[in-house]
C-alpha cells in the first residue's frame, strides 16, 4: 500500500515570499491532516479535512495560511506571505475516517526555511 | 491551561533492558491516548491507541498503560533494541466536537548497544 506522499521534501524562501506544499494521501482515505511541527516540538495541527469540507481550521493563521483539498483528495498547503516563525516542518498526515480508531498515517513532511 | 508533559531530556538505557516513556497531561479529559514513534526527517508512525476505559494495552514488546487518575501513560518497551532509538510521541483525543490530536514534545530514546 503506498503512503502519503508530499512535495517538495525542503524547500528555502525568503521572508515575504509564498510557497506551497501539496499532499496525496492514502488511497481511500477520507480525512486529512495538515501538522506544523517546529524543532523540538510535537506536531501541530492546522487544518483537517473530512473529504473535500474542512472539520477543523481553528489554528491556522487565516491571514497567511491557506489550504484546500479538492475532490475530496490532493491537498495543497499555501503560506503567503512568509514569516521567520513559519520555518518548520509541515507535516500531512490521513486516515479512513476522524472516529475514535482514527490512526493517522503521516507523510515524510516538508522542510521549511524562512530566512 | 491544558499542557501535555514529556520528559524533553532523552532517555539512554542499555540494549536489553525495559525502557519507560512517561506522558502527563494537565487540563484534559482525553476519550483515548495515543502513541507514535518519530524518526529523524520522517514522520511519526502508530504505535498503539488506548482508550480510557482501558488500563493496559500490548502489542509485542511494546506496552502502554492509561491511568486516568494520575493523569498519565506509561510506554514500556521491553528487551530494547538500538534499533529502537528515535522519539516517542503521545498524543491525546478528547473526543470534543474538535476531533483532533495534540501532541507532545516527545521523549528521544537512545539505546546504546
Amino acid at each position: 500500500e503506498a503512503g502519503v506522499a508530499q512535495s517538495p521534501r525542503y524547500k528555502i524562501i525568503e521572508k515575504r515570499q509564498s510557497v506551497a506544499f501539496w499532499c496525496n494521501p492514502i488511497s481511500g482515505h477520507a480525512t486529512l491532516y495538515w501538522y506544523q511541527q517546529i524543532l523540538g516540538q510535537g506536531p501541530k495541527l492546522l487544518i483537517q479535512f473530512q473529504n473535500n469540507g474542512v472539520v477543523d481550521d481553528s489554528q491556522l493563521p487565516k491571514d497567511r495560511f491557506s489550504a484546500e483539498r479538492l475532490k475530496g483528495v490532493d491537498s495543497t498547503l499555501k503560506i503567503q506571505p512568509a514569516k521567520l516563525e513559519d520555518s518548520a516542518v509541515y507535516l500531512c498526515a490521513s486516515s479512513l475516517a476522524s472516529g475514535i480508531n482514527n490512526e493517522q498515517f503521516f507523510g515524510p513532511g516538508t522542510r521549511l526555511t524562512v530566512l | 491551561s491544558q499542557k501535555i508533559e514529556q520528559n524533553s531530556e532523552a532517555l539512554n538505557i542499555q540494549e536489553g533492558k525495559t525502557a519507560t516513556l512517561t506522558c502527563n497531561y494537565t487540563n484534559y479529559s482525553p476519550a483515548y491516548l495515543q502513541w507514535y514513534r518519530q524518526d529523524p526527517g520522517r514522520g511519526p508512525v502508530f504505535l498503539l491507541l488506548i482508550r480510557e476505559n482501558e488500563k493496559e494495552k500490548r502489542k509485542e514488546r511494546l506496552k502502554v498503560t492509561f491511568d486516568t487518575t494520575l493523569k498519565q501513560s506509561l510506554f514500556h518497551i521491553t528487551a530494547s533494541q538500538p534499533a529502537d532509538s528515535a522519539t516517542y510521541l503521545c498524543a491525546l483525543d478528547e473526543y470534543t466536537g474538535r476531533r483532533a490530536l495534540t501532541f507532545g514534545s516527545g521523549t528521544r530514546l537512545q539505546v546504546q548497544p
